[in-house]
């Protein structure tokens, strides 16, 4: 069974551009999350869909943060502008539906300098 | 008071001792509870459930107080490979993960 697949794996950018985060989930996977992880943290939650409908988007940053499932399969993260604290891995995990356990993707090193 | 609370260590240990780590939550609702493994620059990885009546999965035995509010993951025989961030992982509405405790086994 294939994984969750995240792409970029990198990425390096300066402050006040924008940057798209793409994810696509276990195949049949309800549920899917965006976190934010950053050095020495564990991961914290940013969005939470259930098939294409947000669940919870309480501690995304709406100003600057904005995520999508369309057709309630892959997703996609944007930054639109970045500043220097967005420094961070972001995961993207989904499971078969809420309170099951999350598999995760590799994730995306973002640098904001 | 954080959600999920654990000791971030390090705990250095030599191979085959015993380690134990605990957590401890703050919402008595919480649901369920799990014990995840996150290697360096890797992403986090479910080690196992943790289920009231306690489990074991080969040298790795989990429990939940619930009382008390808290779970422990005991590794008995350290390996060499079992180097790594054990992050503790409450579900109340949504995750809540811990800041992770760090294990290094020496030989």
């Amino acid at each position: 069974e294939a994984g969750v697949a995240q792409s970029p794996r990198y990425k390096i950018i300066e402050k006040r551009q924008s940057v798209a985060f793409w994810c696509n989930p276990i195949s049949g996977h309800a549920t899917l999350y965006w976190y934010q992880q950053i050095l020495g943290q564990g991961p914290k939650l940013l969005i939470q869909f259930q098939n294409n409908g947000v669940v919870d988007d309480s501690q995304l940053p709406k100003d600057r943060f904005s995520a999508e499932r369309l057709k309630g399969v892959d997703s996609t993260l944007k930054i639109q502008p970045a500043k220097l604290e967005d420094s961070a891995v972001y995961l993207c995990a989904s499971s078969r539906d809420s309170f099951y356990e999350q598999y995760f993707g590799p994730g995306t090193r973002l640098t904001v300098t | 008071r954080k959600e999920v609370e654990q000791d971030p260590g390090p705990f250095n240990v030599p191979e085959g001792a015993t380690v134990a780590f605990n957590c401890t939550y703050s919402n008595s609702a919480s649901q369920s509870f799990f014990w995840y493994r996150q290697d360096c620059r890797k992403e986090p990885k479910l080690l196992m459930s943790v289920y009231s009546s306690g489990n074991e999965d080969g040298r790795f035995t989990a429990q939940l107080n619930r009382a008390s509010q808290y779970i422990s993951l005991l590794i008995r025989d350290s390996k060499l490979s079992d180097s790594a961030t054990y992050l503790c992982v409450v579900n109340t509405d949504k995750l809540i993960f811990g800041t992770g405790t760090r294990l290094q086994v020496f030989p």
